[in-house]
């Protein structure tokens, strides 16, 4: 079975600090890893996937198969990147079933 | 293109009372995944539909259920209702799974928050 955890609930930053936003995962086979973001009062949205190693508004994030992590970080926090931040797996035999960890709020503060 | 698209957006029930919900996916797309979301236990797969078969199932009781028809609409229900089925429950589309093994994109449509008193 897979599993996503991240270990912080709240994250709190001033605007222009680095931001690292923590997911690690447990999954025996090849996993596809994905950061969802959800805005407030905004559906939840792809906001980058490993495969296609792109930076998408500043953030990156690289897969590390030897810590099982795949952190999200940002080198200059911006307000509207407040958000709550999901890091989710899908495995190759799960279809498109995508398991989540239990998200990470993020505060930008001016 | 029109995104996913759920129906009702909200919705309150009588404990014991049954519930259907139902989601529109994106035109072409012919999975659809349903999630519900709490504040204690986060997104919890329910179920994801492929051309009309569950081709994956979450754990949950046998009071919920889905299906999908020919146009990828599909819809979940809930039987027998309790307090803690109180929740938002997110339909999800995408293409399914490509070629390659790797996975389209999902979007997420915007819920329907369903409370049960």
């Amino acid at each position: 079975a897979q599993r996503v955890t991240q270990p912080e609930k709240l994250l709190s930053v001033f605007k222009g600090a680095p931001v690292e936003l923590k997911c690690n995962y447990s999954y025996s086979g090849s996993p596809e890893l994905f950061w969802y973001v959800q805005y407030s009062r905004q559906r939840l949205q792809l906001l980058l996937r490993h495969i296609s190693r792109e930076s998408i508004k500043g953030f990156t994030a690289d897969l590390n198969k030897g810590e099982t992590s795949f952190h999200l970080k940002k080198p200059f926090a911006q307000e509207e990147d407040s958000a709550m931040y999901y890091c989710a797996l899908s495995a190759e035999t799960s279809g498109s079933r995508l398991t989540f960890g239990e998200g990470t709020q993020l505060t930008v503060n001016p | 293109k029109a995104g996913v698209t759920q129906t009702p957006r909200y919705l309150i029930k009588t404990r014991g009372q049954q519930v259907t919900l139902s989601c529109s996916p994106i035109s072409g797309h012919r999975s659809v995944s349903w999630y519900q979301q709490t504040p204690g236990q986060g997104l919890q797969f329910l179920f994801e539909y492929f051309s009309e078969t569950q081709r994956n199932k979450g754990n949950f009781p046998g009071r919920f259920s889905g299906r999908q028809f020919s146009n990828s609409r599909s819809e979940m229900n809930v039987s027998t209702l309790e307090l803690g089925d109180s929740a938002l429950y997110l339909c999800a589309s995408s293409l399914g799974r490509g070629y390659s093994g790797g996975s389209y994109e999902q979007y997420f449509g915007p819920g329907t928050r369903l409370t049960v008193t």
